[in-house]
């Protein structure tokens, strides 16, 4: 069975653009996570869908943003880029919307320059 | 607000030696799960071990096991018969009665010489 699959795994841009980052979960997850690790800040929450609603966000400006399509796959898209953004940005999936079962993927790695 | 702190930015262990990573978290729920996840240089955060709040008896998986010290708000992750397979980053984290947020502290960097 695939775990959870994020792509691109490496993404370099330029101040001030727009990034898309994906994520498919694993096979019959309906609930997708995102999470941003900065270097020496750890894990920080960042949204959570599930069947197909943004049902939670944490503390980010509203530049980062989302959505979940019909086949629970998500996008995260990152608005007006600033250098502070370059991070790795981890996607989980969970059967349930209940974090104590979350399945994280390999991350995608941001740069902005 | 829920806070993980693990105060060991970085350990190291010789192999087959055994080692402890320190965790405390701060909380005034009574219903909430405790991890440890193992992140590698391949990036994946990938779970070692979890703790529900309600059990009193500690976690166990393989040479993986936990001090839970739910008074203390410890919860520190002890690894026997380290592998070389073991240096990664360690992360504590809480979630709170099932909800969708994972509260995690900012990481133990463990080495593992041979």
């Amino acid at each position: 069975e695939a775990g959870v699959t994020q792509s691109p795994t490496h993404l370099i841009k330029t101040r001030g653009q727009q990034a898309t980052l994906r994520c498919s979960p694993i096979s019959g997850h309906t609930s997708v996570y995102w999470y941003q690790q900065a270097l020496g800040l750890g894990l920080q929450f960042l949204l959570w869908y599930d069947e197909g609603e943004e049902r939670n966000r944490g503390n980010f400006p509203p530049r980062f943003s989302g959505r979940q399509f019909p086949n629970y796959s998500s996008e995260l898209n990152v608005n007006a880029l600033e250098l502070e953004d370059s991070a790795l940005y981890l996607c989980a999936s969970s059967l349930r919307p209940s974090n104590t079962e979350a399945f994280f993927g390999q991350g995608t790695r941001l740069t902005v320059v | 607000a829920q806070t993980v702190t693990q105060s060991q930015p970085e350990m190291s262990v010789q192999e087959a030696e055994t080692v402890t990573l320190s965790c405390t978290y701060d909380t005034s729920e009574s219903d909430y799960y405790l991890f440890w996840y193992k992140q590698p240089p391949s990036r994946q955060m990938i779970l070692v071990i979890r703790q529900e709040a309600y059990k009193q008896q500690n976690a166990t998986e393989n040479r993986f096991s936990v001090n839970f010290q739910k008074a203390a708000k410890s919860f520190s992750l002890k690894i026997s018969d380290s592998q070389l397979g073991d240096a990664a980053m360690y992360f504590c984290a809480y979630n709170q009665g099932g909800s969708e947020k994972l509260v995690f502290g900012k990481g133990t960097k463990l080495t593992v010489n041979p």
